[in-house]
């Protein structure tokens, strides 16, 4: 049974809109999450996290908001742009429980960023 | 120079094989991890060694083993490869003294496995 879901294996977006990622978890026991980028023929880079204390963390262009009561979490990127064009992984961990801090990973969105 | 390397980057071999993947990593981190990538399933840990001495079966540890030889170095087997095997496989480090941030992971660039 999936603890993180994906439920969107695309996206594709116009150049200067928004993006937003969605991303479901089931383990309320998870208290750290990260969104990594991955361009093809290379390995997933880390975009952003946020513990489960905060409800918002944002970095530049880049915000994941948190709510912990429907366990759901989305990444939005503002203004997008065609270089963010890549797959998107979701993450959940639970640091202080028994994964002993390991990720767990969605399956991914693709999001497409058009001129 | 990349802080955590994977060789070989591609691999093409045969059913019953015995391969090894390597990975070796200058960040210093102790915490290092094996996955696999398959098409619409998402990273999956296959295993996790904490330091040296620690190693540990991840999600899907079966047909595989791993070996730490170093702080800098693990590496992942497969005693006799099998088609459904084929695979993108990634290494990845982290440190587990970063407060704030513990939890993030810094990947290889990856190994293209096909097992034929």
């Amino acid at each position: 049974d999936q603890q993180v879901k994906q439920n969107s294996p695309s996206l594709s977006v116009q150049e200067g809109r928004i993006s937003i990622l969605n991303c479901d978890y089931t383990n309320s026991m998870f208290d750290y999450f990260l969104w990594y980028k991955k361009y093809p023929a290379e390995g997933p880079t880390f975009l952003i996290s946020i513990s489960s204390i905060k409800d918002k963390n944002e970095d530049g262009r880049f915000t994941v908001f948190l709510n912990k009561s429907a366990k759901h979490l989305s990444l939005h990127i503002v203004p997008s742009q065609p270089g963010d064009s890549a797959v998107y992984f979701c993450a959940a961990s639970d640091i202080y429980g028994g994964s002993q801090g390991n990720l767990i990973f969605g399956k991914g969105t693709k999001l497409s960023v058009k001129p | 120079d990349a802080d955590v390397t994977q060789t070989p980057r591609n691999r093409i071999t045969k059913t019953g094989k015995r391969i090894m993947l390597e990975c070796s990593q200058t960040k210093g981190h102790d915490r290092m991890y094996w996955y696999r990538q398959d098409p619409g399933l998402g990273l999956r840990l296959i295993y996790y060694s904490f330091d040296v001495k620690d190693i540990n079966k991840g999600e899907i540890s079966d047909g595989y083993s791993v070996s730490r030889q170093a702080q800098a170095k693990f590496s992942l087997s497969l005693e006799s490869a099998i088609p459904n095997q084929t695979a993108l496989y990634f290494c990845a480090t982290s440190d587990v003294q970063l407060a704030g941030v513990l939890g993030e992971q810094f990947f290889g660039p990856g190994t293209r496995l096909t097992v034929l």
